[in-house]
């Protein structure tokens, strides 16, 4: 069975600093993939990684993935407060078609 | 174009109800997801329809639960004897391949459906 954890859970931040969120996963996959979900609203993607080492940003966020790790990281850089969120990887196992989710990072971030 | 579009955004039932929960997907995509969000969690997936074949289902949580899709467009969630354990959001996406199909190939979510069981 296909596991994502998340951490942290909760991350409260002021505006400025850095910050990374952390994705593991317990199985091979061939793919990683970022959302973003406001509060009560749907989720938006944010980045598709799709080999080891692969590294992708916007703005300030950037993703990266560690196949062999099985680790998966979004490193959030100046943090404003737009980026106030929760935000999920998600994983499919090779060959699958529906996404597995990890638990979320809220994200909060004062002024 | 148009997103993924849900109906009704809120239902509100009684416990033992019946409910139909509607997904219209983007235009052409082939294959589309159902995805169950409880407070404070990620979305669980539920089922996956590529065409009109359900071609996976192991996520239903049991027999209540059932969802069409007859013409490869539009797909409704039904839900019989509703229970209060029901209540979450529920949502819908849409890709134009299966993920299997294309390493490039993403979901697109539709804005959920937020059901109440009382």
């Amino acid at each position: 069975e296909l596991k994502v954890e998340q951490n942290p859970l909760f991350l409260s931040m002021q505006e400025g600093k850095n910050y990374t969120i952390y994705c593991n996963y317990s199985t091979t996959s061939d793919r990683l993939y970022w959302y973003r979900q406001d509060p009560g609203k749907s989720l938006e993607s944010l980045f598709v990684l799709l080999s080891n080492g692969a590294v992708k940003q916007e703005g300030r966020l950037m993703a990266s993935l560690d196949t062999k790790a099985r680790l998966s990281t979004l490193h959030i850089t100046a943090a404003v407060h737009d980026l106030s969120a929760t935000y999920f990887c998600a994983v499919t196992l090779n060959a699958g078609n529906m996404l597995t989710f990890g638990g979320g990072t809220r994200l909060m971030v004062k002024p | 174009g148009a997103g993924v579009s849900q109906t009704p955004s809120n239902k509100v039932t009684e416990k033992g109800k019946y409910v139909e929960l509607r997904c219209d997907p983007i235009s052409g995509h082939t294959a589309l997801y159902w995805y169950r969000q409880s407070l404070g969690q990620g979305p669980e997936f539920l089922i996956y329809f590529q065409g009109t074949g359900a071609a996976d289902d192991s996520g239903l949580p049991n027999d209540r639960f059932f969802a069409v899709r007859p013409e490869g467009s539009v797909s409704t969630l039904k839900i019989q004897r509703t229970e209060r354990g029901d209540s979450a959001v529920y949502l819908c996406a849409s890709s134009l391949f299966p993920l299997s199909a294309s390493s490039y190939n993403e979901q697109f979510f539709g804005p959920g459906t937020r059901l109440t069981v009382l």
